[in-house]
């Protein structure tokens, strides 16, 4: 099946750090990619998508000056946490779909990364 | 705005039993559902997905059924096992409206199936 790889897995950083999270697609291209964010107990909050050569559009309240995306190839995306605080801990999911975002390709998600701000 | 809910949000069952989780969105306009499986401190596993003009899939012991009509779908899973234990999430992909080709989740039901 298809597999996105979320690297790293966790990091631990002190405040005002940046931090960047790398999102590939293994064995498929991916047009459109999207980036999530999940508190404990709670389900998935979309904070991003990002199609391939182009600006990511950002859902409303996600600030596009900290959460930086990019997106300069068919297999990578990367999300940059820009001077990360203590209230930007939290763990972000990546994803992937083979095509655009309102194909009938299913949505396939790396293993996440735990992201703690000291 | 598209709403997805799920019940229930908890469910623990013995060994081998059939069980039923249930899923219910407030608009119909979408392209697919899809089924996840999410273990703790992990990522998303896409478990099933159905296209709108379809009524049910099947993986092995999951099956998955879409009426979208009625803006509900329901996973299916036969003789559980404690290797089933996790969170299952379900998530519908917008074709219309602020939603357009984006998951909405719902909260996910916690399974615990013990030996």
């Amino acid at each position: 099946g298809a597999v996105v790889s979320q690297h790293p897995s966790r990091v631990i950083c002190k405040s005002g750090t940046s931090v960047k999270i790398e999102c590939r697609s293994l064995d498929f291209q991916a047009t459109t990619m999207f980036w999530y964010r999940q508190f404990p107990k709670q389900s998935l909050m979309l904070m991003a998508t990002s199609n391939e050569g182009s600006k990511a559009t950002y859902e409303q309240g996600v600030e596009k000056d900290k959460f930086l995306i990019n997106h300069a190839s068919l297999t990578l995306s990367t999300l940059t946490v820009t001077s990360a605080h203590p209230e930007d801990s939290s763990f972000y999911i990546c994803s992937a779909i083979r095509g655009a975002s309102d194909s009938n390709q299913p949505q396939h998600f790396g293993d996440g990364t735990r992201l703690s701000i000291l | 705005k598209q709403e997805v809910t799920q019940i229930p949000a908890a469910l623990s069952v013995p060994e081998g039993e059939n069980l039923v989780l249930n899923c219910s969105f407030t608009d119909s306009a979408i392209y697919n559902l899809q089924w996840f499986r999410q273990d703790p401190g992990k990522g998303l596993t896409s478990l099933l997905l159905i296209q709108s003009s379809q009524r049910e899939q099947t993986s092995g012991r999951l099956n998955a059924s879409l009426d979208k009509s009625s803006g509900r779908s329901t996973l299916y899973i036969a003789a559980s096992q404690p290797g089933d234990s996790a969170t299952y999430l379900c998530a519908v992909r917008g074709a219309g409206g602020t939603s357009y080709g984006k998951l909405t989740f719902g909260q996910g039901t916690i399974l615990t199936v013990h030996p």
